[in-house]
């Protein structure tokens, strides 16, 4: 049962352009929302996070937007840059933050 | 300040055999959260600990998986008698007290069971 979906396997982006990545989760319990990026060989590294209070939170080149009725979350990146290019997972937890539920990723390639 | 480290990286064991998994989490960090990305597909949960107490363990198969983080050392995640569907990545993750919200993962170690 996947309660995050990342519905595109793979997304390719010029460089300079913006990069939008999409999430969609099922349960209405989570309240927190996270982005890892991943490198091959290595683990997720923290990117950019959301509470469900909010519906947008910045952080230099990289915004997180939340749609709550709509279940929907996504990362824009702007502008994207070829060592942009990896693999972006989104995650979310519930009120008791003891699991986190990770989409399957989404490999995004900057094509310089 | 060193992140969670991972050993082995890769790991090789024969079907039936054991395998150990050793995460040491950051400094200061009280909570270790394991998980297992099979190919193909995204992390999945297995086991959330904090020192000495398994917290929630929801995640991790009934039988032969078994995780702890001791007072002293690094935590370990246990696999007997493994088969090849345990082959996989399998990543720990650290956080500090007493907000948990924000995980660092280690680089993972492989598992092949042949």
């Amino acid at each position: 049962d996947q309660q995050v979906k990342q519905n595109s396997p793979s997304l390719s982006v010029q460089e300079g352009r913006i990069s939008i990545l999409n999430c969609d989760y099922t349960n209405s319990m989570f309240d927190y929302f996270l982005w890892y990026k991943k490198y091959p060989a290595e683990g997720p590294t923290f990117l950019i996070s959301i509470s469900s209070i909010k519906d947008k939170n910045e952080d230099g080149r990289f915004t997180v937007f939340l749609n709550k009725s709509a279940k929907h979350l996504s990362l824009h990146i702007v502008p994207s840059q070829p060592g942009d290019s990896a693999v972006y997972f989104c995650a979310a937890s519930g009120p008791a933050g003891n699991q986190f539920y990770f989409g399957t990723g989404t490999s995004l390639t900057v094509i310089p | 300040n060193a992140g969670v480290m991972q050993n082995p990286r890769h790991l090789v064991r024969r079907r039936g055999q054991e395998a150990r998994l050793r995460c040491s989490p950051m400094k200061g960090h009280s909570h270790v959260y394991w998980y297992r990305q099979l190919p193909e597909e995204g992390l999945k949960f297995m086991v959330y600990l904090q020192k000495e107490n398994i917290i929630d363990e929801s995640g991790m198969p009934k039988e032969r998986f078994s995780a702890e983080f001791p007072k002293e050392g690094p935590s370990i995640l246990r696999i007997q008698q493994v088969v090849r569907g345990d082959s996989a990545a399998y990543f720990c993750a650290s956080s500090p007290p007493p907000d948990p919200d924000t995980q660092y993962f280690g680089p993972g170690t492989r598992l092949t069971v042949l």
